[in-house]
């Protein structure tokens, strides 16, 4: 059962465009969701997250959209740059003993085209 | 220091040995994580130690057994594992109530 779901695998945009990847999610009891970048061989490195009571939060580049009706977040970013080009993954956590613990969504490979 | 340091960086083992894989961390966060990820798949979760107690393990098999020694350590000691063990075994750190988590670059584990 994938609580997260990203149904995109790849994505290619042109430099200076705005890149744009999704993601889906079933839990309504998740408290953050996150989003991560990861290049090969390296582990994932934080981008942005949005608490589940907020719908938009913005950090220089990206932009993370929440629409909690639909359970849907989006992550954008513009002006996308050749060196954006990685592996994005959707996370959600969610209090658990005391604990945060994490889901991961499948990722989504960008492509930003120079 | 923003790091999470793990070693070694890649690790070949037959199905009968004991091997351990180590995370560092020296950011003074709380909260330290496992995870495993196979190819083209997300990470998941495995265990998780909050204050140097462990407060989450995912029904992983006993063949993998964590260890905290202190709050800036976590080890994974590995037994009698199978092939389908191989993966990138990811450690990671977090400073509650701040939600981010910060990866270390894994250890490419194969199983023979």
């Amino acid at each position: 059962d994938q609580q997260v779901k990203q149904n995109s695998p790849s994505l290619s945009v042109q430099e200076g465009r705005i890149s744009i990847l999704n993601c889906d999610y079933t839990n309504s009891m998740f408290d953050y969701f996150l989003w991560y970048k990861k290049y090969p061989a390296e582990g994932p490195t934080f981008l942005i997250s949005i608490s589940s009571i907020k719908d938009k939060n913005e950090d220089g580049r990206f932009t993370v959209f929440l629409n909690k009706s639909a359970k849907h977040l989006s992550l954008h970013i513009v002006p996308s740059q050749p060196g954006d080009s990685a592996v994005y993954f959707c996370a959600a956590s969610q209090l658990y003993s005391g604990t945060y613990k994490y889901i991961f969504g499948t990722g989504t490979r960008l492509k930003v085209l120079a | 220091d923003t790091e999470v340091t793990q070693t070694p960086k890649h690790l070949v083992m037959g199905m009968t040995n004991k091997k351990s894989l180590k995370c560092e961390q020296h950011m003074g966060h709380r909260a330290m994580y496992w995870y495993k990820q196979k190819a083209k798949k997300p990470p998941e979760l495995m265990f998780v130690y909050s204050y140097e107690k462990l407060s989450i393990n995912e029904s992983v098999p006993s063949r993998f057994s964590p260890e905290c020694p202190n709050s800036s350590l976590l080890n994974l000691h590995l037994h009698a594992l199978q092939p389908e063990d191989s993966a990138l075994y990811l450690c990671a750190s977090s400073q509650p109530p701040r939600n981010e988590q910060f990866f270390g670059p894994g250890t490419r584990l194969t199983v023979l």
